[in-house]
């Protein structure tokens, strides 16, 4: 049971690029999301998912992407990455009906050049 | 706008002492109340947690204390020790849809 994993621990992009962070969990969770962290203002929702084929928007979408075409699976799209998306990422997961307790991931740590 | 606001932004306690980390919130549609640590490197890790039908949940060293009149929690970690040492969230959550994070706590405990 590997819970909530998140590739790749590091990434540099240069300004104007596209990637994705990739986030997996093998504890059937229905409530998926992603987060970003920077210093001095905590964690801040981006898109979330209550299931596969549901996505809503967080605090801070802009600039972001994600789809839930599995349980397992929730990946975050950056489309034209900016400087200002030099951030710390997170994603977590819950049972959501049964649990709202989140289970994060180990992060993913950008820099945008 | 801050959904939850948190402080101190730094706490140093003695070891043995009481460490007292406060969080207020505006939202009364709020039912879920969780304290996260966080070491560095790594991801939050859940702490403890309240639903706003109770003013107080102890587990262990760690108590939440919950002021729904105050619109008000705070987390209490008594006999601190210094592998507390960590950064402390609050959060509030509508249903374990959308969570608002505070800033955080850095706290330290001193031997």
């Amino acid at each position: 049971n590997a819970g909530v994993t998140q590739t790749p621990k590091f990434q540099v992009l240069k300004t104007g690029q596209s990637m994705t962070l990739q986030c997996a969990q093998d504890m059937n969770h229905e409530y998926m999301s992603w987060y970003r962290q920077d210093p001095g203002m905590g964690l801040r929702l981006i898109h979330y998912s209550v299931g596969a084929g549901i996505t809503d928007q967080g605090e801070v979408p802009n600039g972001y992407n994600v789809s839930r075409s599995t349980t397992e699976d929730f990946p975050l799209r950056l489309l034209s990455a900016a400087p200002s998306q030099t951030s710390v990422y997170f994603c977590a997961s819950s049972a959501y009906g049964t649990s709202y307790e989140q289970y994060f991931g180990p992060g993913t740590r950008l820099t945008v050049t | 706008q801050q959904q939850v606001k948190q402080s101190p932004q730094s706490l140093i306690v003695q070891k043995g002492g009481i460490s007292i980390i406060n969080c207020a919130y505006e939202n009364t549609a709020f039912d879920y109340f969780p304290w996260y640590q966080q070491f560095p490197g790594k991801g939050p890790a859940l702490l403890i947690a309240i639903r706003p039908d109770v003013s107080e949940k102890k587990e262990g060293r760690f108590t939440i204390s919950f002021n729904k009149s105050a619109k008000q929690f705070s987390l209490h970690i008594m006999d601190s020790q210094p592998g507390d040492s960590a950064t402390y969230f609050c959060a509030a959550s509508m249903k374990g849809n959308q969570f608002y994070f505070g800033t955080g706590t850095s706290l330290t405990v001193i031997p």
